[in-house]
């Protein structure tokens, strides 16, 4: 058991719409990573907070963008929906020695 | 950037049939190297953490190893609840902050 929650577990949306995904933890973790992981394939890395501030980036356009709240909690939102942002979506808190510890997902269905 | 590439894609088992998952890395500089277990439609659920070629880690059935190029997870007379999909990843830094990279994963089915 991680403490790494997600909310919504899953969700349906149409092209063009809006997302957005939360992420919270039982303890502080100060760092929390987003990744995007497709049917079949390992996930992928979005972005990572620390601290509030968005601190790097994968390969990801600037409709994806994020929010770290002062409790750690966190979002990721993204904007203008497309059928290959279908995926389960994962936060991860950073742990010791860069160990990352997940969250159960969201997983977001497009049409 | 480093790359991960898991092998086999898929492996189906007997129950008790033993055998090796393979991950094979390119990193400019090793800081470790991560095993997950992912159940469908769930977060990957952490393993084990390698630091260093000879190292081994062990937990139940799985034994994971590492040399300088690759690592394994073997996995000793299985059972059908360690039917899941096995990810290996390397941490990697962007822009300041610490990511994983991961392989795509093997899957893993034990048949009782």
């Amino acid at each position: 058991e991680t403490g790494v929650t997600q909310s919504p577990t899953h969700l349906i949306k149409t092209r063009g719409q809006q997302v957005t995904l939360r992420c919270s933890s039982q303890s502080g973790h100060n760092t929390v990573s987003w990744y995007q992981q497709a049917l079949g394939q390992g996930p992928q890395f979005i972005f990572q907070y620390y601290r509030e501030e968005e601190n790097g980036r994968g390969n990801f356009p600037p409709r994806f963008s994020g929010l770290q709240f002062p409790n750690y909690s966190s979002e990721l939102n993204v904007n203008a929906l497309e059928l290959d942002d279908s995926a389960l979506y994962l936060c991860a808190m950073q742990g010791v020695r860069e160990t990352q510890y997940f969250g159960p997902g969201t997983r977001l269905l497009v049409l | 950037e480093d790359q991960v590439t898991q092998s086999p894609e898929a492996l189906r088992l007997q129950e008790g049939e033993s055998s090796s998952l393979n991950c094979s890395y390119t990193v400019s500089g090793l800081r470790g190297l991560f095993w997950y277990r992912q159940d469908p439609g769930k977060g990957p659920e952490f393993l084990f953490t390698l630091y260093s070629a000879g190292e081994e880690k062990e937990k139940e059935r799985l034994k994971a190893t590492l040399t300088k190029k690759e690592s394994f997870l073997h996995i000793t007379a299985p059972k059908p609840e360690d039917s899941a999909t096995y990810l290996c990843a390397v941490p990697d830094i962007i822009q300041g902050a610490q990511k994983l990279v991961f392989g795509q994963g093997t899957r893993l089915t034990i048949n009782p």
